[in-house]
């Protein structure tokens, strides 16, 4: 039961590249969620998925895009990178309002 | 608008040196209040949910505390191993069943030995 995964742990990109960033959950939960973490500003909902075919916007989900590929794995693509989406995101697996994150991605965007 | 604020930002204890974070809250019907440590490089780990002022939660060193404005993350005789940062979070008015959290910057907490 390896709970919530995330596919790559570290990531170096120049501007206007594009990548997706992976996350896939053995827990049975209906809802998924991405994070971003930022010196100073805390966690920063990106976009959630309340079930298998819906996604909704957080609060900072410009230049992002999702896919909820199936009940376990959902999926944040950066369409043209940008030096401001240097961070590390997190996917979390949600219960009720309890929530399980994955160990994170560090991505870097130069 | 709906703002969670922890503090201090950084606390240095000695080991077996007690002492409690602080979280205070500013958000419309409060449905719930949550702890989670996260380890340098990791993800958050859920620790405890409180719902009701009053309401107070154990597990091993720490106990969680919630009146109507803030909680309060008491450790007692901390060790090194609880060196973290410990975040709180509540859920954004108006969220409904989702678990839209709204979370505060955390407090870096180092105990040595």
């Amino acid at each position: 039961n390896a709970g919530v995964t995330q596919t790559p742990k570290f990531q170096v990109l120049k501007t206007g590249q594009s990548m997706t960033l992976q996350c896939a959950q053995d827990m049975n939960h209906n809802s998924m969620y991405w994070y971003r973490q930022d010196p100073g500003m805390g966690l920063r909902l990106i976009y959630y998925s309340a079930s298998e075919g819906t996604t909704d916007k957080g609060e900072v989900p410009n230049g992002y895009n999702v896919s909820r590929l199936n009940k376990r794995e959902f999926s944040l693509r950066l369409e043209s990178a940008a030096p401001s989406q240097t961070s590390v995101y997190f996917c979390a697996s949600v219960r009720g309002r309890e929530q399980y994150f994955g160990p994170g991605t560090r991505l870097t965007v130069t | 608008e709906d703002q969670v604020t922890q503090s201090p930002e950084a606390l240095r204890l000695q080991e077996g040196e007690s002492s409690s974070l602080n979280c205070s809250y500013t958000v419309s019907g409060l449905r719930g209040l949550f702890w989670y440590r996260q380890d340098p490089g990791k993800g958050p780990e859920f620790l405890f949910t409180l719902y009701s002022a009053g309401e107070e939660k154990e597990k091993e060193r720490l106990k969680a505390t919630l009146t109507k404005k803030e909680s309060f993350l008491h450790i007692t005789a901390p060790k090194p191993e609880d060196s973290a940062t410990y975040l709180c979070a509540a859920p954004r008015f108006g969220s409904g069943n989702t678990g839209k959290l709204i979370f505060g910057q955390g407090t870096t907490l180092q105990v040595k030995p």
